[in-house]
C-alpha cells in the first residue's frame, strides 16, 4: 500500500515570496490534515479536511495561508507571502474514516521549508 | 482548548537503562495516541489507548492510560540505540484531530 506522498521534499525561498506544497493521501482515506512542525516542537494542526470540506481551520493563519482539497483526494497548502517564522516542516497526514472514529494518522515525509 | 504537555523534554540514557516519558492533558480524553519520530523522519503511530487504566505492551515498551483519562506514560525497558527519537503523545480535540505534545527526545549512548 502506498503511503502519503508529499512534494517537494525541500524548499528554500526568500521572505515575502509565495510557496505551495502538495499532498496525496493514502487511497480511500477520507480525512486529510496539514500540520506545521517547527524545529524542536510537536506537530501543530493547521487544517483538517473531511473529503473536500473543511472541518477545522481555527489555527490556520488565513491572512497568508490557504489550503484546498477540491476533489476530496489530493490537497495543496499555499503560503503567500512567506515570513521568516514560517520556516518549518509541513506534514500532511491522512486517516481512513469519518469524524469521531479516533483513528491513527499516517504521515507523509513532509516538506522542509526554509524562509531566508 | 485542549492541550497536552510532556515531560521531560529531553532524556539521555546509557544503553540498557530504562526510560519513561509522561503526558498530561488539560481535559479528559476519549483516547490517547503515541507516536515516534526518528531524527529526520516523520511521526509514526505506536499505539492508541482508550480505556481508563489501560495498560498495553509492545515488546520492551509499556503504555499506560490514567484512571481519570487525563494522563499517560510510555516506559521503555532496557533501551537500545534503535529507540533513539522523539516520542509524542497526542489527544483528540473537539473536531477529532490530534493535538500533539512537544515530545520527549530520547538519546541512547552505546
Amino acid at each position: 500500500e502506498a503511503g502519503v506522498a508529499q512534494s517537494p521534499r525541500y524548499k528554500i525561498i526568500e521572505k515575502r515570496q509565495s510557496v505551495a506544497f502538495w499532498c496525496n493521501p493514502i487511497s480511500g482515506h477520507a480525512t486529510l490534515y496539514w500540520y506545521q512542525q517547527i524545529l524542536g516542537q510537536g506537530p501543530k494542526l493547521l487544517i483538517q479536511f473531511q473529503n473536500n470540506g473543511v472541518v477545522d481551520d481555527s489555527q490556520l493563519p488565513k491572512d497568508r495561508f490557504s489550503a484546498e482539497r477540491l476533489k476530496g483526494v489530493d490537497s495543496t497548502l499555499k503560503i503567500q507571502p512567506a515570513k521568516l517564522e514560517d520556516s518549518a516542516v509541513y506534514l500532511c497526514a491522512s486517516s481512513p474514516g469519518g469524524l469521531g472514529r479516533n483513528e491513527k494518522l499516517f504521515f507523509g515525509s513532509g516538506t522542509q521549508l526554509s524562509v531566508l | 482548548g485542549q492541550q497536552v504537555m510532556q515531560i521531560p523534554q529531553y532524556q539521555h540514557v546509557q544503553e540498557g537503562e530504562d526510560f519513561t516519558t509522561y503526558c498530561n492533558s488539560s481535559t479528559t480524553l476519549s483516547n490517547i495516541q503515541w507516536y515516534k519520530q526518528r531524527p529526520g523522519g516523520h511521526p509514526v503511530f505506536l499505539i492508541q489507548l482508550v480505556k481508563s487504566g489501560e495498560v498495553k505492551k509492545q515488546k520492551r515498551l509499556t503504555f499506560q492510560f490514567g484512571e481519570a483519562k487525563k494522563n499517560s506514560s510510555l516506559h521503555i525497558t532496557a533501551t537500545q540505540t534503535t529507540d533513539v527519537g522523539t516520542y509524542f503523545c497526542a489527544g483528540p480535540n473537539s473536531g477529532y484531530a490530534l493535538n500533539f505534545g512537544k515530545g520527549t527526545s530520547l538519546l541512547v549512548t552505546p
